[in-house]
Protein backbone atom coordinates (compact mmCIF):
# COMPACT_ATOMS: atom_id res chain seq x y z
CA UNK A 1 0.00 0.00 0.00
CA UNK A 2 1.21 3.39 -0.99
CA UNK A 3 1.60 6.06 1.73
CA UNK A 4 0.21 8.61 0.63
CA UNK A 5 -2.77 7.74 -1.92
CA UNK A 6 -4.33 10.32 -4.67
CA UNK A 7 -7.64 9.68 -7.19
CA UNK A 8 -5.48 10.51 -10.13
CA UNK A 9 -8.76 11.85 -12.46
CA UNK A 10 -8.81 13.35 -14.08
CA UNK A 11 -11.55 16.09 -12.89
CA UNK A 12 -12.86 18.05 -15.53
CA UNK A 13 -14.56 21.76 -14.09
CA UNK A 14 -16.53 24.11 -15.87
CA UNK A 15 -14.62 27.63 -14.90
CA UNK A 16 -16.00 29.62 -12.35
CA UNK A 17 -17.35 26.14 -10.49
CA UNK A 18 -16.01 24.27 -7.41
CA UNK A 19 -13.93 21.21 -6.97
CA UNK A 20 -12.67 19.04 -3.90
CA UNK A 21 -11.00 16.23 -3.77
CA UNK A 22 -9.11 14.15 -1.05
CA UNK A 23 -5.70 12.32 -0.47
CA UNK A 24 -5.19 9.41 2.52
CA UNK A 25 -2.05 8.79 4.20
CA UNK A 26 -1.10 5.73 6.19
CA UNK A 27 1.20 7.28 8.42
CA UNK A 28 -0.53 8.20 11.74
CA UNK A 29 2.82 9.89 13.07
CA UNK A 30 2.79 12.11 10.27
CA UNK A 31 2.71 15.94 11.26
CA UNK A 32 3.45 18.00 8.49
CA UNK A 33 0.87 18.08 4.74
CA UNK A 34 1.10 19.89 2.07
CA UNK A 35 -0.33 20.49 -1.33
CA UNK A 36 1.96 21.09 -4.41
CA UNK A 37 1.10 22.08 -7.58
CA UNK A 38 2.69 20.81 -10.76
CA UNK A 39 2.23 21.67 -14.20
CA UNK A 40 2.77 19.82 -17.62
CA UNK A 41 6.26 18.82 -17.68
CA UNK A 42 7.61 21.81 -14.97
CA UNK A 43 8.91 21.40 -11.24
CA UNK A 44 6.22 20.81 -8.75
CA UNK A 45 6.08 24.28 -6.47
CA UNK A 46 4.18 24.27 -2.92
CA UNK A 47 0.58 25.55 -3.57
CA UNK A 48 0.01 25.11 0.34
CA UNK A 49 0.84 24.12 4.16
CA UNK A 50 -2.09 22.35 5.46
CA UNK A 51 -2.60 23.26 9.64
CA UNK A 52 -4.74 21.15 11.82
CA UNK A 53 -7.35 23.71 11.96
CA UNK A 54 -7.70 24.41 8.46
CA UNK A 55 -6.47 26.87 6.34
CA UNK A 56 -7.52 28.94 3.26
CA UNK A 57 -5.28 30.92 0.80
CA UNK A 58 -7.56 33.00 -1.31
CA UNK A 59 -10.05 30.34 -3.52
CA UNK A 60 -8.01 27.40 -2.43
CA UNK A 61 -8.87 25.93 1.49
CA UNK A 62 -7.21 22.73 3.07
CA UNK A 63 -8.03 20.46 5.49
CA UNK A 64 -6.75 18.21 7.61
CA UNK A 65 -8.91 15.15 9.42
CA UNK A 66 -6.13 13.22 11.08
CA UNK A 67 -8.59 10.47 12.71
CA UNK A 68 -9.58 9.48 8.86
CA UNK A 69 -5.64 10.68 8.15
CA UNK A 70 -6.83 12.28 5.07
CA UNK A 71 -6.32 16.05 3.68
CA UNK A 72 -8.48 17.25 1.13
CA UNK A 73 -8.10 20.79 -1.31
CA UNK A 74 -10.89 22.85 -2.35
CA UNK A 75 -11.15 25.46 -5.75
CA UNK A 76 -13.38 27.71 -5.69
CA UNK A 77 -14.30 29.72 -8.53
CA UNK A 78 -12.31 27.67 -10.54
CA UNK A 79 -10.17 29.78 -13.25
CA UNK A 80 -8.55 27.91 -16.47
CA UNK A 81 -4.68 28.38 -15.08
CA UNK A 82 -6.15 26.02 -11.93
CA UNK A 83 -5.49 23.48 -14.80
CA UNK A 84 -2.73 21.54 -12.98
CA UNK A 85 -1.95 18.12 -11.44
CA UNK A 86 -1.99 18.58 -7.68
CA UNK A 87 0.38 16.75 -5.10
CA UNK A 88 -0.69 15.84 -1.78
CA UNK A 89 2.77 15.47 0.04
CA UNK A 90 3.19 14.31 3.80
CA UNK A 91 6.19 14.57 6.21
CA UNK A 92 6.58 10.67 6.71
CA UNK A 93 9.31 9.89 9.71
CA UNK A 94 11.24 13.10 8.15
CA UNK A 95 10.80 12.30 5.05
CA UNK A 96 8.53 14.18 2.39
CA UNK A 97 5.97 11.48 0.34
CA UNK A 98 4.63 12.27 -2.55
CA UNK A 99 1.43 11.34 -3.86
CA UNK A 100 1.41 10.68 -8.00
CA UNK A 101 -0.93 13.48 -7.90
CA UNK A 102 -4.66 14.50 -9.35
CA UNK A 103 -5.30 15.79 -12.39
CA UNK A 104 -7.48 19.01 -12.67
CA UNK A 105 -8.30 20.25 -15.98
CA UNK A 106 -10.06 23.56 -16.09
CA UNK A 107 -12.80 24.22 -19.05
CA UNK A 108 -14.12 27.12 -20.67
CA UNK B 1 11.31 32.35 -6.92
CA UNK B 2 13.27 29.14 -5.72
CA UNK B 3 17.14 29.68 -6.27
CA UNK B 4 17.61 26.19 -7.13
CA UNK B 5 19.16 25.22 -10.69
CA UNK B 6 20.07 22.62 -12.92
CA UNK B 7 22.36 21.88 -15.92
CA UNK B 8 21.84 20.74 -18.31
CA UNK B 9 17.93 21.41 -19.19
CA UNK B 10 17.94 18.77 -21.87
CA UNK B 11 20.16 15.95 -22.97
CA UNK B 12 20.22 13.63 -25.28
CA UNK B 13 22.92 11.00 -24.97
CA UNK B 14 24.28 7.64 -26.31
CA UNK B 15 24.17 4.07 -24.52
CA UNK B 16 27.50 3.32 -22.62
CA UNK B 17 28.04 7.62 -21.55
CA UNK B 18 29.05 8.45 -18.47
CA UNK B 19 26.97 11.56 -17.32
CA UNK B 20 26.67 14.26 -14.09
CA UNK B 21 23.69 16.11 -13.99
CA UNK B 22 24.41 19.25 -11.87
CA UNK B 23 22.31 21.29 -9.33
CA UNK B 24 22.96 24.08 -7.12
CA UNK B 25 21.04 26.08 -4.48
CA UNK B 26 21.96 29.41 -3.22
CA UNK B 27 19.63 29.50 -0.30
CA UNK B 28 22.05 27.72 2.18
CA UNK B 29 19.81 24.94 2.45
CA UNK B 30 21.14 21.48 4.52
CA UNK B 31 19.11 18.84 2.80
CA UNK B 32 18.94 18.67 -0.71
CA UNK B 33 17.36 15.61 -3.12
CA UNK B 34 16.92 13.90 -6.14
CA UNK B 35 14.06 12.81 -7.69
CA UNK B 36 13.11 10.77 -10.67
CA UNK B 37 9.51 11.58 -12.31
CA UNK B 38 8.28 9.69 -15.84
CA UNK B 39 5.78 11.63 -17.69
CA UNK B 40 2.50 11.80 -15.67
CA UNK B 41 3.50 9.47 -13.09
CA UNK B 42 5.04 10.07 -9.04
CA UNK B 43 8.34 11.37 -8.01
CA UNK B 44 10.55 9.21 -6.55
CA UNK B 45 13.05 10.01 -4.20
CA UNK B 46 16.40 8.14 -5.19
CA UNK B 47 19.17 10.49 -3.43
CA UNK B 48 19.28 12.84 -0.02
CA UNK B 49 21.81 14.44 1.67
CA UNK B 50 21.29 16.11 5.23
CA UNK B 51 24.57 17.96 4.59
CA UNK B 52 28.41 18.00 3.41
CA UNK B 53 29.59 14.52 3.27
CA UNK B 54 25.90 13.43 4.28
CA UNK B 55 24.35 11.43 1.03
CA UNK B 56 21.42 8.79 1.49
CA UNK B 57 19.86 6.13 -1.34
CA UNK B 58 16.01 6.87 -1.50
CA UNK B 59 13.36 4.94 -1.68
CA UNK B 60 13.72 4.02 -5.77
CA UNK B 61 16.92 1.75 -5.94
CA UNK B 62 19.03 3.65 -8.55
CA UNK B 63 21.77 3.14 -10.58
CA UNK B 64 23.20 6.89 -10.32
CA UNK B 65 25.88 8.41 -7.32
CA UNK B 66 25.71 11.73 -5.68
CA UNK B 67 28.33 13.55 -3.66
CA UNK B 68 28.14 16.32 -1.71
CA UNK B 69 31.38 18.22 -0.85
CA UNK B 70 29.87 22.09 -0.75
CA UNK B 71 26.60 22.66 0.64
CA UNK B 72 25.10 24.34 -2.20
CA UNK B 73 26.70 21.70 -4.91
CA UNK B 74 24.36 18.32 -5.13
CA UNK B 75 25.58 16.79 -8.38
CA UNK B 76 23.86 13.26 -9.85
CA UNK B 77 26.11 11.14 -11.99
CA UNK B 78 25.60 7.93 -14.12
CA UNK B 79 28.27 6.17 -14.55
CA UNK B 80 27.09 4.31 -18.00
CA UNK B 81 23.60 5.68 -19.55
CA UNK B 82 21.17 3.02 -20.51
CA UNK B 83 17.86 3.83 -22.13
CA UNK B 84 16.15 2.60 -18.74
CA UNK B 85 17.98 5.71 -17.61
CA UNK B 86 15.26 7.78 -19.41
CA UNK B 87 13.14 10.24 -17.47
CA UNK B 88 13.43 13.73 -15.66
CA UNK B 89 15.47 14.59 -12.59
CA UNK B 90 14.49 16.84 -10.23
CA UNK B 91 17.01 18.52 -7.82
CA UNK B 92 15.07 19.71 -4.34
CA UNK B 93 16.22 21.72 -1.26
CA UNK B 94 14.95 22.57 2.03
CA UNK B 95 16.24 23.73 5.15
CA UNK B 96 15.56 22.37 8.77
CA UNK B 97 13.05 24.69 10.83
CA UNK B 98 10.70 24.20 14.01
CA UNK B 99 11.64 20.17 14.11
CA UNK B 100 10.83 19.21 10.56
CA UNK B 101 12.41 19.91 7.30
CA UNK B 102 9.35 22.00 5.62
CA UNK B 103 8.94 23.00 1.76
CA UNK B 104 11.25 21.69 -0.63
CA UNK B 105 11.87 24.18 -3.63
CA UNK B 106 12.55 22.22 -6.69
CA UNK B 107 14.86 22.78 -9.28
CA UNK B 108 13.55 23.07 -12.95
CA UNK B 109 14.66 19.30 -14.00
CA UNK B 110 16.84 18.05 -16.41
CA UNK B 111 15.15 15.99 -18.89
CA UNK B 112 17.34 12.86 -19.88
CA UNK B 113 17.04 10.91 -22.83
CA UNK B 114 19.54 8.01 -23.62
CA UNK B 115 19.36 6.14 -27.01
Amino acid sequence: RKEVEQDPGPFNVPEGATVAFNCTYSNSASQSFFWYRQDCRKEPKLLMSVYSSGNEDGRFTAQLNRASQYISLLIRDSKLSDSATYLCVVDSWGKLQFGAGTQVVVTP
Amino acid sequence: EADIYQTPRYLVIGTGKKITLECSQTMGHDKMYWYQQDPGMELHLIHYSYGVNSTEKGDLSSESTVSRIRTEHFPLTLESARPSHTSQYLCASSEYRRGTYNEQFFGPGTRLTVL
